[in-house]
């Protein structure tokens, strides 16, 4: 049992190019959420989804797109990469059999744009 | 969500009990009070969830107060393994669209 997966684990990208960073569960997760934390930061959501087709915004979603074409896959699109951009990237997924209950993480995506 | 406020940073020393409080004046009635710890360089690892009174688990315990306007975070004899941040989260999302603090630096040491 794998978790949540996310590739690559480091990224090193120049000023207006584009990526995708993917993630995968294999926990037949509904939710999906993407974060990115700054260093001394807190996480923040980028973009979440409650199932597969349905996508929403959160926290801090510009410059970044989503899709959900399966239960298993939430990848995260870079459309033009920039230096304020650059961050670690946590994907984290969670099923909701009730409110309240627990996220599990990735290790994360470490992403720097020149 | 409920806004949280807990400290920036703990320290403590080996086999030490560690209590982190979070408050969360505006606690929703079907909001959970959630606890993740997260290591350098890794993601956020579940710690323990409650909605009122007290939870135990193998790793923690959680306090609630009958207001339910703070929680209190208790680690029993922490080692240097559990130096990490820690993140105290309230609201009802089934863990997902989750709004994280910055949490406290808890530093233990030898």
């Amino acid at each position: 049992n794998a978790g949540v997966t996310q590739t690559p684990k480091f990224q090193v990208l120049k000023t207006g190019q584009s990526m995708t960073l993917q993630c995968a569960q294999d926990m037949n997760h509904e939710y999906m959420s993407w974060y990115r934390q700054d260093p001394g930061m807190g996480l923040r959501l980028i973009h979440y989804s409650v199932g597969a087709g349905i996508t929403d915004q959160g926290e801090v979603p510009n410059g970044y797109n989503v899709s959900r074409s399966t239960t298993e896959d939430f990848p995260l699109r870079l459309l033009s990469a920039a230096p304020s951009q650059t961050s670690v990237y946590f994907c984290a997924s969670s099923y909701p059999d009730r409110v309240g209950t627990e996220a599990f993480f990735g290790q994360g995506t470490r992403l720097t744009v020149v | 969500l409920a806004k949280t406020t807990q400290p920036i940073s703990m320290d403590s020393y080996e086999g030490q009990e560690v209590n982190i409080t979070c408050s969360h004046n505006n606690i929703a009635t079907n909001d959970y009070i959630t606890w993740y710890q997260q290591f350098p360089s890794q993601g956020p690892r579940f710690i323990i969830q409650g909605y009122k009174t007290k939870v135990t688990n193998e790793v923690a315990s959680l306090f609630i107060p009958a207001d339910r306007k703070s929680s209190t975070l208790s680690l029993p004899r922490v080692s240097l393994s559990d130096t990490a941040v820690y993140y105290c989260l309230v609201g009802q999302e089934a863990g997902t669209a989750l709004i994280f603090g910055k949490g406290t630096t808890l530093s233990v040491s030898s």
